[in-house]
């Protein structure tokens, strides 16, 4: 079952930064958050994760708060090819446990 | 160059058939899945395999049968398909059991008429 809680779908505008919120409010200390996005018609694709500290790639920045209880995932300059379905995971970090997808959100973003 | 290939894409079949996706990773991981995404768009864990032996299995019906020839390879044979058998089947790799990052193919659409 997946732990998180996020909406169902949101827009943004090309260019503009999409801030995609996650709830996590049972997170144990040893569990990270992790953030896949699927593009349709494709397979899912890792983003980023983190613990406690705020952590940023090529593709994003993971924003996390104090509490751990929610999270935000940034995308600095939105394109339209970043139109998916992103989903937010909470998972113990190298356990056997496995990945478990919920709905996630569905990010637009318009021209 | 494709890291995680799975075929055939699409695959039509009748109720009652006996058929085959397969997956293969040039990634060099140790471990494979394989998951479902049904039409609600839920996408769930059905195996696992690492370094050829079956690590988790998600009590999917025994007509699913992962073969893994070797850690490269995991293939989905699924037995007398039915309805509800229809769904896209993504391929999945990670090196190790508990890898923060998975690769996934591109997925395999199954339609059983």
């Amino acid at each position: 079952d997946a732990k998180t809680t996020q909406p169902t779908s949101m827009d943004c505008a090309e260019g503009r930064a999409a801030n995609l919120p996650c709830n996590h409010s049972t997170i144990s200390g040893n569990e990270y958050v992790y953030w896949y996005r699927q593009i349709h018609s494709q397979g899912p694709q890792y983003i980023i994760h983190g613990l406690k500290n705020n952590e940023t790639n090529e593709m994003a920045s993971l924003i996390i708060t104090e509490d751990r209880k929610s999270s935000t995932l940034i995308l600095p300059h939105a394109t339209l090819r970043d139109t998916a379905v992103y989903y937010c995971i909470v998972r113990v970090g190298g356990g056997s446990e496995k990945l478990v997808f919920g709905k996630g959100t569905k990010l637009t973003v318009n021209p | 160059d494709t890291a995680v290939s799975q075929t055939p894409k699409y695959l039509v079949t009748q109720m009652g058939n006996d058929k085959s996706i397969k997956c293969e990773q040039n990634l060099g991981h140790d471990t494979m899945y394989w998951y479902k995404q049904d039409s609600k768009k839920f996408l769930k864990i059905m195996f696992s395999y690492n370094n050829k032996e079956l690590i988790i299995n998600e009590t999917v019906p025994n007509r699913f049968s992962p073969k893994s020839p070797d850690k490269a390879h995991l293939n989905l044979h699924i037995n007398s398909l039915e309805l509800g058998d229809s769904a896209v089947y993504f391929c999945a790799s990670s090196q190790g059991v508990g890898a923060n990052v998975l690769t996934f193919g591109a997925g395999s659409r199954l339609t059983v008429l």
